[in-house]
């Protein structure tokens, strides 16, 4: 039963470059969820999705992040022209259709760490 | 909206003695509560949650944590430290319409041998 999975697990992209960073939710997840990890920071809610619609953007930086969840494939998120400050670890979850009072658990990938250079 | 706070950035105990984790909360309406412990370099695991019921809720590796609503409180616990257990721990609320938790700033955990 695989979880959550991510790829790269690490990438180094030079400043103004694009990032890209792939999410695979768990089997028999439609709901997928992306955090952002500053080094000696908490997590960072960025945005949750279902497939083909984004639900809550609130936590996306206004300019040169977008993350999609298509019909078909991964959940990718996007970083345009990236700056050292983008620099972090980028965490994906999944977790089921929510069911009203039986929670909502996310469960977590093991993370892209973005390096800029 | 809602806040997770976890009040120390680091907690230290010595092996075989009992640790608390501190987190407290603030959301509209009824919570849903989590921990998650993170190893270095690693993902986040989930340790435990409460949806509802008995405010002692077990958890993995022997964690537990207590709910209390009127201090708005959901704490960590486990009656004997061990090494292993030194880790990043995270607490989340989400509220019962359940799309978006979010997290605690994390306390360190340090047991000493």
């Amino acid at each position: 039963n695989a979880g959550v999975m991510q790829n790269p697990r690490h990438l180094v992209r030079r400043r103004g470059q694009e990032a890209r960073l792939r999410c695979s939710p768990m089997k028999g997840h439609s709901h997928v969820y992306w955090y952002r990890q500053l080094p000696e920071e908490g997590l960072k809610f960025m945005v949750y999705l279902q497939k083909e619609n984004i639900i809550d953007e609130s936590g996306m930086p206004k300019e040169r992040f977008s993350a999609e969840f298509p019909k078909e494939g991964p959940s990718i998120l996007r970083i345009q022209q990236v700056v050292r400050g983008d620099s972090a670890a980028y965490f994906c979850a999944s977790s089921p259709p929510t069911r009203t009072g039986t929670g909502n658990t996310i469960y977590f990938g093991e993370g892209s760490w973005l390096t800029v250079v | 909206a809602q806040s997770v706070a976890q009040p120390e950035d680091q907690v230290n105990v010595a092996e075989g003695n009992p640790l608390t984790v501190k987190c407290t909360y603030s959301v509209s309406g009824n919570p849903y509560l989590f921990w998650y412990v993170q190893y270095p370099n690693r993902g986040l695991q989930f340790l435990l949650k409460y949806i509802t019921g008995d405010n002692l809720v077990k958890g993995s590796y022997g964690f537990e944590a207590e709910f209390n609503k009127s201090q708005t409180s959901f704490h960590l616990k486990k009656p004997s430290a061990l090494v292993s257990d030194s880790a990043l721990y995270f607490c989340a609320v989400s509220n019962t319409g359940g799309f978006k938790t979010i997290f605690g700033a994390g306390t360190r955990l340090f047991v000493k041998a």
